[in-house]
């Protein structure tokens, strides 16, 4: 595998369930993010995880809780998501957060999750 | 405030055509870093190209070309005899030094090359 890989590519679940999105890069870095992309928003911002510490909470509902076992992968826990959480959820891994900027991002190819 | 706008929600041409697509930032950071992803159906984020604020030297890429413009705080890309593989939807991004590297994304501009 080379990149950044997502699992599942397609979720559909209820609003009572719990579900988890993972991520896993094979690019030796050590920062990783989530991103939600809804239709007809931009991006948002949503985890930010350098060297496996929580930088960044994007004021995200707690009904969503991120996981950083290590560098190189990064979880996504769902629980209670209302409709209005169908989106595109993707991942992105960088050299280092703290690089003032200059690192790339490199995303997977993201989960679409439909909560019914 | 950091901000990037690209103004062009949609555009369609023909193979063959270039193609411009806009991407005007705001920011007060000095030091600031500009990128281009592409987002095909699949819905991965492809990088295309990264463009610190101290160089501002056109470049060019194959059919691929960045016009990046301090004083119009602008960061175009043009694409030259557009093909059908090119369509997609272009997001332009902004990253501050002092931001901690959050990347600030435009709404995306979705391009339709039509045969």
């Amino acid at each position: 595998e080379t990149g950044v890989t997502q699992t599942p590519r397609h979720l559909v679940m209820g609003m009572t369930n719990k579900k988890s999105l993972k991520c896993e890069q094979h690019l030796g870095h050590n920062a990783m993010y989530w991103y939600k992309q809804s239709a007809k928003k931009p991006l948002e911002l949503m985890f930010v995880y350098n060297f496996k510490e929580q930088t960044e909470n994007n004021s995200v509902p707690s009904r969503f809780s991120p996981e950083c076992p290590n560098s190189s992968h990064l979880f996504l826990h769902l629980h209670t998501l209302q409709p209005e959480d169908s989106a595109l959820y993707l991942c992105a891994s960088s050299q280092d957060q703290a690089s003032g900027g200059r690192d790339t991002q490199y995303f997977g190819p993201g989960t679409r999750l439909t909560v019914l | 405030a950091q901000k990037v706008t690209q103004a062009q929600t949609e555009i369609s041409v023909v193979e063959k055509e270039d193609v411009t697509l806009d991407c005007v930032y705001e920011t007060r950071d000095t030091t600031y870093y500009l990128f281009w992803y592409k987002q095909p159906p699949s819905g991965e984020l492809v990088f295309l190209i990264r463009r610190n604020s101290f160089d501002e030297q056109n470049e060019i890429s194959g059919r691929y070309s960045w016009n990046f413009q301090k004083s119009t705080s602008s960061f175009n890309f043009t694409i030259t005899a557009s093909q059908v593989v090119d369509s997609a939807v272009y997001f332009c991004a902004l990253s501050e030094a002092l931001s901690q590297g959050n990347l600030i994304f435009g709404k995306g501009t979705k391009l339709s090359v039509k045969p």
